[in-house]
C-alpha cells in the first residue's frame, strides 16, 4: 500500500520568512495530493491540492510542487504570518483506492513575530 | 451552511463500556470515513463507506464498529474490545465517483478513559 513520509516534524520560522514542508510517497500510481492545515482542537482544513498532471499550483501565499519522477511533493508558504501557525498534513491517493487518503505524520509550524 | 457535524466534542468511557460517536453531513456526499489521530501522528483510517448499507475496514478497524443506514450519517462505536481508545476521532466525507475530490472533515470528538 501507499506510504507517505513528511519532513520536518517541527518547523519554526520568523514572521515574513518562507516555510517549506516536504513529503515523499511510495506508490507511483498515486495521482492526487492534498494538503491540510489543522488548528488546535479542530478538524483538518484543505488548503491546497494538486493532481498528477500538474507540476505546480499556487494560491496567494501558498504553493505546492510535485515531482512525479522522484515521488515527492512540497508545500511552500511565503511571507509567513502568526496565523499560519498550525499542524500541516500532506496526503496521497491512488485512483483505485476508494477515495482513501494516506496521510503523512504532520509538521508543527510555529511562526514567531 | 453545509458541513460535517461531529458530536459530542468530548466523551468519556468507563471500563467495559461501548460508546458511540456521531457524524452527520449535509453535503450530499456518498463516501464517509472515520480516522483516529494520536498525538504527534498522522490520521489513521478506521472504517469507510462508499454507499448506504455498505462499509469496509480501514487500517485499524479492530475494536471498532460502524453502520451506514442513511446517506447523511455514519456513527462509530468504540467497543470494550478497543483497549487503547483514548484519541481524537475525525469524520470526513467526499463525493464518490468524481475523480480526486477532496475530503472534508468535521471538528472531531476527543475520547478519554475514566
Amino acid at each position: 500500500g501507499e506510504n507517505v513520509e513528511q519532513h520536518p516534524s517541527t518547523l519554526s520560522v520568523q514572521e515574513g520568512d518562507s516555510a517549506v514542508i516536504k513529503c515523499t510517497y511510495s506508490d507511483s500510481a498515486s495521482n492526487y495530493f492534498p494538503w491540510y492545515k489543522q488548528e488546535l482542537g479542530k478538524g483538518p482544513q484543505l488548503i491546497i491540492d494538486i493532481r498528477s498532471n500538474v507540476g505546480e499550483k499556487k494560491d496567494q501565499r501558498i504553493a505546492v510542487t510535485l515531482n512525479k519522477t522522484a515521488k515527492h511533493f512540497s508545500l511552500h508558504i511565503t511571507e509567513t504570518q502568526p496565523e499560519d501557525s498550525a499542524v500541516y498534513f500532506c496526503a496521497a491517493r491512488t485512483a483505485d483506492s476508494w477515495g482513501k487518503l494516506q496521510f503523512g505524520a504532520g509538521t508543527q509550524v510555529v511562526v514567531t513575530p | 451552511d453545509g458541513g460535517i457535524t461531529q458530536s459530542p466534542k468530548y466523551l468519556f468511557r468507563k471500563e467495559g463500556q461501548n460508546v458511540t460517536l456521531s457524524c452527520e453531513q449535509n453535503l450530499n456526499h456518498d463516501a464517509m470515513y472515520w480516522y483516529r489521530q494520536d498525538p504527534g501522528q498522522g490520521l489513521r483510517l478506521i472504517y469507510y463507506s462508499q454507499i448506504v448499507n455498505d462499509f469496509q475496514k480501514g487500517d485499524i478497524a479492530e475494536g471498532y464498529s460502524v453502520s451506514r443506514e442513511k446517506k447523511e450519517s455514519f456513527p462509530l462505536t468504540v467497543t470494550s474490545a478497543q483497549k487503547n481508545p483514548t484519541a481524537f476521532y475525525l469524520c470526513a466525507s467526499t463525493h464518490r465517483g468524481l475523480d480526486n475530490q477532496p475530503q472534508h472533515f468535521g471538528d472531531g470528538t476527543r475520547l478519554s478513559i475514566l
